[in-house]
């Protein structure tokens, strides 16, 4: 049973940019979507974007030009780029994995705290 | 914009049902599927395709979708159901995934 971990860092000053990987266990990177999914303290599931090794992206409209995901199929990593970000974009990011192309999350992440401090 | 509405909360007694509603228009025309998250845990895929089952998911959570509503049943709730449960859709107009608000179920 595949396997993902969030890392990165826990804390991001506003303006600056948030960046997170997902590390893959298993190495059917190559066959699925990759998803980012996010969700505030106490309040529900916010789908960001996916990734597909060949390189296709869907965004999230209100967050497009913000966002940045993108894939190192010999890493088995999906990155997460979140430039400008402000208290609002405080949370638990997850990635999960996408057998598309109708974009259902089947297998998630633990999840990794980010809080955005002024 | 393509939106999911579900009521924001569900209390049923052991063994009851519980149906748990998602409405967009004509969110019948595209799949839903549906997530559980326990407090403290990341969501877990429970309904796929509006009725398919995850391999390892009780028989007791069935979807449905038809019109503009999808349903989640759950054929006699028990305690450890008890969950923030989300109805999940690919527009395909936008190409965007969207989460319902989420519908908390209570059983007691």
């Amino acid at each position: 049973q595949v396997s993902l971990q969030e890392s990165g860092p826990g804390m991001v000053k506003s303006s600056e940019t948030l960046s997170l990987i997902c590390t893959v266990s298993s190495d059917s990177i190559n066959d699925y979507f990759w998803s980012w999914i996010r969700q505030p303290a106490g309040k529900g599931l916010e789908w960001i974007g996916r990734v597909y090794p060949s390189g296709i992206t869907n965004y999230k409209p209100s967050l497009k030009s913000r966002v940045t995901i993108s894939v190192d199929t010999s890493k088995r990593q999906i990155s997460l780029t979140l430039t400008s970000v402000t208290a609002a974009d405080s949370a638990v990011y997850y990635c999960a994995r996408d057998p598309g192309p109708y974009a259902y999350m089947d297998v998630w992440g633990k999840g990794i705290t980010v809080h955005v401090s002024s | 914009s393509f939106e999911l509405t579900q009521p924001p909360s569900l209390t049923v007694s052991p063994g009851q049902t519980a149906s748990i509603t998602c409405s967009g228009d004509r969110l019948g025309d595209k799949y839903v599927c549906w997530y559980q998250q326990r407090p403290g845990q990341s969501p877990l895929m429970v309904i796929y395709n509006d009725n398919k089952r995850p391999s390892g998911i009780p028989e007791r959570f069935s979807g449905s979708n038809s019109g503009n509503t999808a349903t989640l049943t759950i054929g006699g709730a028990q305690t450890l159901d008890e969950a923030d449960y989300y109805c999940q859709t690919w527009d395909s107009a936008s190409t965007t995934a969207l989460f319902g608000g989420g519908t908390r179920l209570t059983v007691l």
